[in-house]
């Protein structure tokens, strides 16, 4: 069965840093995966998705992701933090023709300092 | 502007009280979806939805009931067998013949058992 672990349930970074939130997956076969965003009381938001195009996958707000096989990892970046990336994060995935049976990771926090 | 609207936001409940949550869309989608989230735990998948009169139970559906007899709509019930009912419930949608399963959510419903 697949499954989602981010490493992290709080990253901190200073304004102008460099985010990194991780994602790993466990999947028999090729996934699809998502990163969502959510504020406070709010729905999740999709940031990017990878459906097995591009590798790197380029999101909303500066977000990018890179899919790396080998790896079984997902990781989210942004060269540059702000203020207002201050939210929750979620990485999912899910299979071919299972489509809207996403499995979420836990979620990582993010708080920008200033 | 097409959506998934849930209602009400906040709702408050004596134990043994049946509550039920409204998640409407406009977005013509096919699939319908419960999720709830914990903190630390990401979310859950309740029940859903495919097709109209057609639902599935998810990994926690056990005190939650729903019902789907019209595209839009897709409600749920939240019963007094529901152990721990406290949460925050996200109700989402996907189109049909979407192979990654995109979701996409609505902004949330705080249900709090006094």
């Amino acid at each position: 069965a697949q499954s989602v672990t981010q490493l992290g349930s709080h990253v901190s970074v200073s304004e102008g840093a460099l985010v990194l939130l991780r994602c790993n997956y466990s999947s028999s076969v090729p996934p699809y995966l998502f990163w969502y965003v959510q504020y406070p009381n709010q729905g999740l938001q999709l940031l990017l998705k990878y459906t097995s195009a591009a590798t790197l996958v380029k999101g909303i707000n500066g977000f990018e992701a890179e899919f790396k096989k080998s790896e079984t990892s997902f990781h989210l970046t942004k060269p540059s933090a702000h203020m207002s990336d201050a939210a929750e994060y979620f990485c999912a995935v899910s299979l071919y023709n299972q489509g809207g049976k996403l499995i979420f990771g836990q979620g990582t926090e993010l708080s920008v300092k200033p | 502007d097409g959506g998934i609207t849930q209602s009400p936001k906040y709702l408050f409940r004596k134990e043994g009280q049946n509550v039920t949550l409204s998640c409407e869309q406009n977005l013509n989608h096919d699939a319908m979806y419960w999720y709830r989230q914990d903190p630390g735990q990401g979310l859950r998948l309740i029940y859903y939805s495919q097709i109209v009169n057609d639902f599935q139970k998810g990994d926690i559906a056990e005190g939650y009931s729903v019902s789907r007899e019209k595209k839009e709509s897709f409600p749920l019930t939240v019963t007094s067998a529901q152990k721990n009912p406290t949460a925050f419930y996200l109700c989402a949608s996907s189109r049909r013949g979407d192979r990654a399963g995109e979701l996409f959510f609505g902004e949330g419903s705080r249900l709090t058992v006094l």
